[in-house]
């Protein structure tokens, strides 16, 4: 059973593409969190949301409580973007779920 | 402020061996976590903490014990290692009032042959 589910998994782009990673999930949730992992590097949290929307840089998050969907969005992609994206949530209760990860590979 | 430190970042133990991993936070969180990740498979909790001298396990938590003795600190101990174990693990923290967020340590590659 995976709470959390995302898509795609894997996703090149050619730079100054603009990206979509797409997460779903099944629990009720107080939050839910967009990380971001480089190769060989540690997870770092780029957004936190329970709703709306939140916008850091090239970097945009949105949340449908609803539909029990997010999206992060990178515009103007570039190399150094390339990571693995991670949706957690958590659901109330205070455990963590987490998405396998999308793969990002930016291409110059 | 250094957040979250893990120690060490890699290991290769023999099948039967022992080893501790250790975890440090100095954000005087409450909550501490240890994770395994492994390829195609989300972050999965092995025990976690909610508060110094408390242990509880995760999902994943055969062939792992804790110890959190002190706030700062938390301990992942491997009493005799299995090749199943061979993964990246990573420590986290987060306080206990305010935004969940959670804070992760560097992570730290074992390999059991």
């Amino acid at each position: 059973k995976n709470e959390v589910e995302q898509s795609p998994q894997n996703l090149t782009a050619q730079e100054g593409e603009f990206i979509t990673i797409n997460c779903s999930y099944s629990v009720g949730i107080s939050a839910l969190h967009w990380l971001q992992q480089h190769p060989g590097g540690g997870i770092v949290s780029l957004f936190m949301l329970s709703s709306g929307k939140k916008k850091h840089g090239r970097l945009i998050a949105t949340i449908n409580i609803q539909e029990k969907h997010s999206s992060l969005h990178i515009t103007a992609s570039h190399p150094r973007d390339s990571a693995v994206y991670i949706c957690a949530v958590i659901e109330w209760g205070n455990q963590f779920y987490f998405g396998t990860g999308t793969s990002l590979t930016v291409i110059p | 402020n250094a957040g979250v430190t893990q120690t060490p970042k890699f290991r290769v133990l023999k099948t039967g061996q022992s080893m501790t991993l250790l975890c440090a936070q100095d954000m005087n969180h409450e909550y501490m976590y240890w994770y395994r990740q492994d390829p195609g498979m989300g972050l999965r909790l092995i025990h976690y903490s909610v508060g110094e001298g408390t242990t509880a396990k995760g999902e994943v938590p055969d062939g792992y014990n804790v110890s959190r003795l002190k706030k700062q600190n938390f301990l992942l101990g491997l009493e005799s290692a299995a090749p199943s174990q061979t993964s990246v693990y990573f420590c986290a923290s987060r306080p206990d009032r305010g935004p969940e967020k959670l804070f992760f340590g560097s992570g730290t590659q074992l390999s059991v042959l």
